[in-house]
């Protein structure tokens, strides 16, 4: 069974700095998929970054960058220059490629990030 | 084109009576998932259809839960004599097989059952 695990409950940081949040995974697959969401206190889930397991490159989408590093089952999101309006729950999320268990994602916890002006 | 929808948004309800929830995905979106979120965790698998198609259900969707997809459009997730346990908000996704991996989340459903 695969498994996420995000270990800091709560992150704070100050308003223009970055933040990295933390995220490892467990899973026995050779192909799989990690994503990033963002959920406001409003709950909609909202998509930030995807890496694939065979992506050679860290993805990056804007601000967010994601730190995958595969021998180690991390993959660590980077905010830069952290702004107000990024004050949220943000979940790591994996999908595996297995016929059984078609195309879930697995959720870890959560990181409750606040940026501090 | 919007994103995907959810109806409901919020929902009370007393314990043992049934509820339905609607969601509709990303146009041409053929993957449909729905998702529970307890207070303070991350949201759960619960089922997916491919088109009309339901393709996986979760152990957590005990036999009081039915979903559907009869046009392989929208979806209902009906709860049958609810429970307490049951208050939750529950989330809907889908995506195109064909283009992205990434699931695309609906704003969600709030259940409570008193």
């Amino acid at each position: 069974a695969q498994k996420i695990t995000q270990t800091q409950p709560g992150m704070f940081v100050q308003e223009k700095e970055a933040v990295t949040l933390d995220c490892t995974y467990d899973t026995s697959d050779p192909s799989y998929g990690l994503f990033w969401y963002k959920q406001p206190s409003s709950g909609e889930m909202i998509f930030l970054i995807y890496q694939g397991s065979y992506d050679q490159q860290n993805a990056t989408e804007g601000r967010y960058s994601l730190n995958f590093q595969k021998a180690r089952k991390s993959a660590n999101l980077v905010i830069s220059a952290s702004q107000l309006g990024d004050s949220a729950m943000y979940f790591c999320a994996m999908r595996e490629e297995v016929r059984t268990s078609g195309s879930r994602l697995t959720f870890g916890e959560g990181t409750q990030l606040t940026v501090n002006p | 084109d919007t994103g995907v929808s959810q109806d409901p948004r919020h929902k009370i309800t007393k314990r043992g009576q049934n509820v339905t929830f609607r969601c509709d995905p990303i146009s041409e979106h053929n993957r449909l998932y729905w998702y529970r979120q307890t207070l303070g965790q991350g949201p759960e698998f619960l089922t997916y259809f491919q088109n009309e198609a339901q393709l996986e259900k979760s152990r957590l969707l005990s036999d009081r839960f039915s979903a559907e997809r009869p046009k392989g459009s929208f979806s209902t997730l009906e709860i049958q004599r609810t429970e307490q346990g049951d208050s939750a908000m529950y989330l809907c996704a889908s995506r195109h097989s064909g283009f992205t991996d990434t699931q695309y989340f609906g704003p969600g459903t709030r259940l409570t059952v008193l």
